[in-house]
């Protein structure tokens, strides 16, 4: 139990599909971000959401949407994926976006798009 | 831009020693290092602060060369469960604001 729970852990889904990835924490941290993570290229962050509010874009396509609706909960929307988008997606907190302090991920979402 | 992990992968007999770099060419505030276990979440190891500073946890310690930008995570008397991918992860000198951002990894196998 790492205190980050991720579901699902595996999606399939085609081009034309509409899925979710949720994201708990139940650390009682004030920033949560994602990260994606693909073979033989290292962990990209994705977003940054500090007290729900998102602090980080990191140049991530439209097809991917984020939300926040508390400090324990993350969504990531997923519409109209690529195949190159099949990727491990890891959801993580901080207790404070400012200070150098330890992530605590999630086991990751495992996304494969046909 | 990403710092630089050397060796990429490395296989150790239980009780071998290794050593793990993470160098960047931007000014560094903090290095940390994660390891990740095949199908697990990464899970944090340590963080060193500028100050050249040495942490240590059980057999696993790590250094920070501020004046190199390079940090070196130490393995000593390697046991099976210290398998699995090893990240460092930079913040750069001139905020504690700036997200982490993640080395390629490097693979480490220990064999009986």
């Amino acid at each position: 139990e790492t205190g980050v729970t991720q579901t699902p852990r595996h999606l399939v889904m085609g081009m034309t599909n509409k899925k979710s990835l949720k994201c708990e924490q139940h650390l009682g941290h004030n920033a949560m971000y994602w990260y994606k993570q693909s073979a033989k290229k290292p962990l990209e962050l994705m977003f940054v959401y500090s007290l729900e509010e998102r602090v980080e874009n990191n140049s991530v396509p439209s097809r991917f949407s984020p939300e926040c609706p508390n400090s324990s909960h993350l969504f990531l929307h997923l519409h109209t994926l690529q195949p190159e988008d099949s990727a491990l997606y890891l959801c993580a907190s901080s207790q404070d976006r400012g200070l150098p302090g330890e992530l605590f991920f999630g086991e990751g979402s495992r996304l494969t798009v046909l | 831009q990403q710092p630089v992990q050397s060796p990429q992968a490395v296989i150790l007999r239980e009780g071998e020693d290794a050593v793990i770099n993470c160098s960047s060419s931007k000014a560094l505030y903090s290095v940390h290092w994660y390891r990740q276990k095949h199908g697990e979440a990464p899970v944090f190891l340590m963080i060193l602060l500028k100050g050249g500073e040495q942490k240590g946890h059980e057999k696993i310690s790590a250094s920070f060369n501020e004046k190199k930008q390079q940090s070196s995570l130490y393995l000593t008397a390697s046991q099976l469960s210290y398998s699995g991918t090893y990240f460092c992860g930079t913040e750069s000198a001139w905020s504690g604001n700036t997200p982490l951002v993640f080395g390629k990894g490097t693979r480490l196998s220990v064999i009986a």
